[in-house]
């Protein structure tokens, strides 16, 4: 399975644009790149995918790159309810056992006020 | 509402008695997958099901079982509980069995177990 990198925790202020990093160097042409969250308390949350070009959604906006083996999640105005771990996954379109989510360490995203 | 609940949300018991966490979702899913997420491991895949009666062993499923008898449900048994299933359990359900694009997986709210 490829794998992800990215930074264990990251810091912004609330209503200003955050700009979430993943490193996958080693990713397939059949991965798509996922992003859930997890907020404190709560089961992780599905916020955006893609496979080659930008994605927008009432979320977020993802940024992938030209070579695919780095992408960005934007978040476009931080909230206080945006503080969580987020978590960038890739899911290969040939698996079909169901598509096991492989969550790393994730980006711890605090917010401040 | 879409949703997927799990029962119950907390539970503390003792080694050796067992339990069933229940899994119930609401979206007619075909794929319903156990996690498990203990500090510095990350969430972990048990056991998951492409369909009724269809289930297979995910990354850790030692001291676990499950069935799917009906679409909606998804019981997780712990037989024979151990202080080393002490951890936050998470259901997901989502539509279709296939990766890629089809990979938005709906969570519970999970279930913090404590064995004694």
């Amino acid at each position: 399975d490829a794998k992800t990198t990215q930074p264990n925790s990251m810091e912004s202020n609330e209503e200003e644009p955050v700009h979430l990093p993943c490193n996958h160097s080693t990713i397939s042409g059949t991965d798509y790149i996922h992003w859930y969250r997890q907020l404190p308390s709560q089961g992780p949350e599905y916020v955006i995918h893609g496979l080659t070009s930008n994605v927008n959604n009432r979320m977020a906006s993802l940024a992938i790159a030209e070579d695919r083996k780095s992408s960005t999640l934007i978040l476009h105005r931080a909230t206080l309810r945006d503080a969580a771990v987020y978590y960038c996954i890739l899911s290969d379109r040939r698996d079909n056992q169901g598509g096991k989510l492989i969550f790393g360490q994730g980006t711890e995203l605090s917010v401040k006020p | 509402e879409a949703q997927v609940t799990q029962n119950p949300r907390y539970l503390i018991t003792v080694t050796g008695k067992k339990l069933t966490v229940t899994c119930s979702q609401n979206m007619n899913h075909e794929y319903m997958s156990w996690y498990r997420q203990d500090p510095g491991l990350g969430l972990r895949q048990i056991y998951y099901s492409m369909n009724v009666e269809v289930t297979d062993k995910g990354d850790v499923p030692e001291g676990y079982k499950v069935s799917r008898k009906e679409k909606r449900n998804f019981p997780l048994i712990l037989e024979s509980p151990s202080p080393n299933q002490t951890s936050l359990y998470f259901c997901a359900s989502k539509r279709g069995t296939a990766g890629g694009a089809y990979n938005e997986q709906f969570f519970g709210p999970g279930t913090r177990l404590t064995v004694l």
